[in-house]
Parts: structure tokens; C-alpha cells; sequence
């Protein structure tokens, strides 16, 4: 069965810090991955999107990056962390473009 | 890619009662699905409806859809207090493309 894992789970971080998030899938072969953020009480945005090995598309103008060096590999990144970077960060899967969704259980990063 | 309006965005009944929210969009689309969130929780798939279905049942849930207005409701029928969460809409597909993305989410709180 597929499964997918997100950490770490909680993470607090000083300004001007780095980040890296860390997602995998297992099961499964060329998911669509996905990373979003969530502002307390807020919607999810969708930061970035990839269908493929290196493949990256940024949704929004920001202070981070994505990577996915591996096919079941996703990988949020900053060089340094803002204070609006603070949130719930949520890794997803999907086995098509427009299929149903598996999500992660989420990072919830504060910047200090 | 399109996202989905949920609304209302805050929704309070009793338990036994029915909860009914409603989501719309813009463009055309494959099909609908609809998430769950549990508080600092990732997304959980309930139901997908495509574009040629008008109605779909699972267990507690019904969802419509109705294209013509671009719109779906989601009906959870005699709720639990364990059905408190947020829940979300995200059109798949079609002229919105296929990257999933969602609203701000209807946040429903079940009350004993």
C-alpha cells in the first residue's frame, strides 16, 4: 500500500536560519507531489507542484524553493528563514493530475 | 489551476442534525473531490464526484454537483461531534488544470 511520510513534525527555527522539509512516498511510482502551506485558520496554498524528477513548478513568489532529486522524493527548502514563513506545511501525493489525494500529516513550522 | 469557495466558512449545529456546505468555481472541470481536515491534522479524501455524475453517496455523505451552475454541496447527515473539522473542495481538471488546490475551507463544529 502507499503510504507517505512528512517530518519532522514540529520544528522551531530562529530568523535567517536555513530549512529543509523532507517528503516521501512509498508504493507508488511518478506521483504527483505536492507542497502547501496553511496560515492558522486559513486555507491552503499551494506552493509548489511537480510531475516529474526536477520537474517544479513555484506557485507563488516566495522565500523557498522545492527539489525533487528522487522520483518519490520532495523536498521544501530556504536559505533563510522570514517570520512569515511560520506555518502548517503539508507534503500530498496524487496518482494522476485531477485524482484523489494523499496528504502527510504535516510540519508545523515556527520561525523566531 | 482553480480553487474552490467554500462556503459557508463557519458552520455550528447539534449533534443528529445535518450539516450542508456548498463550494463553487469558475471554469470547467474533470471532477470534484472533497477533504476533511482535523485541527493541525493533514487532509483526508472523502468523496470525488466526476463531471458527469449528479449525485454520490458514502456512508453519512452525499455530495451533488451541478455543472451547469458550477457548483457542489456536501451533506453530512445525522452528525457526530467527531464530525468536527474543516472541510474543502478542490475542483480537478478541465479548463482549471490539474493541479489540486483548494479554498479557505468551511470549519464545521458539531456541538453535544
Amino acid at each position: 500500500s502507499q503510504t507517505i511520510h512528512q517530518w519532522p513534525a514540529t520544528l522551531v527555527q530562529p530568523v535567517g536560519s536555513p530549512l529543509s522539509l523532507e517528503c516521501t512516498v512509498e508504493g507508488t511510482s511518478n506521483p504527483n507531489l505536492y507542497w502547501y502551506r496553511q496560515a492558522a485558520g486559513r486555507g491552503l496554498q499551494l506552493l509548489f507542484y511537480s510531475v516529474g524528477i526536477g520537474q517544479i513548478s513555484s506557485e507563488v513568489p516566495q522565500n523557498l524553493s522545492a527539489s525533487r532529486p528522487q522520483d518519490r522524493q520532495f523536498i521544501l527548502s530556504s536559505k533563510k528563514l522570514l517570520l512569515s514563513d511560520s506555518g502548517f506545511y503539508l507534503c500530498a501525493w496524487s496518482g494522476t493530475a485531477g485524482s484523489r489525494a494523499f496528504f502527510g500529516q504535516g510540519t508545523r513550522l515556527t520561525v523566531v | 489551476s482553480q480553487q474552490g469557495e467554500e462556503d459557508p466558512q463557519a458552520l455550528s449545529i447539534q449533534e443528529g442534525e445535518n450539516a450542508t456546505m456548498n463550494c463553487s468555481y469558475k471554469t470547467s472541470i474533470n471532477n470534484l473531490q472533497w477533504y476533511r481536515q482535523n485541527s493541525g491534522r493533514g487532509l483526508v479524501h472523502l468523496i470525488l464526484i466526476r463531471s458527469n455524475e449528479r449525485e454520490k453517496h458514502s456512508g453519512r455523505l452525499r455530495v451533488t454537483l451541478d455543472t451547469s451552475k458550477k457548483s457542489s454541496s456536501l451533506l453530512i447527515t445525522a452528525s457526530r461531534a467527531a464530525d468536527t473539522a474543516s472541510y474543502f473542495c478542490a475542483p480537478g481538471g478541465g479548463g482549471g488544470g490539474n493541479k489540486l488546490t483548494f479554498g479557505t475551507g468551511t470549519q464545521l463544529k458539531v456541538e453535544l
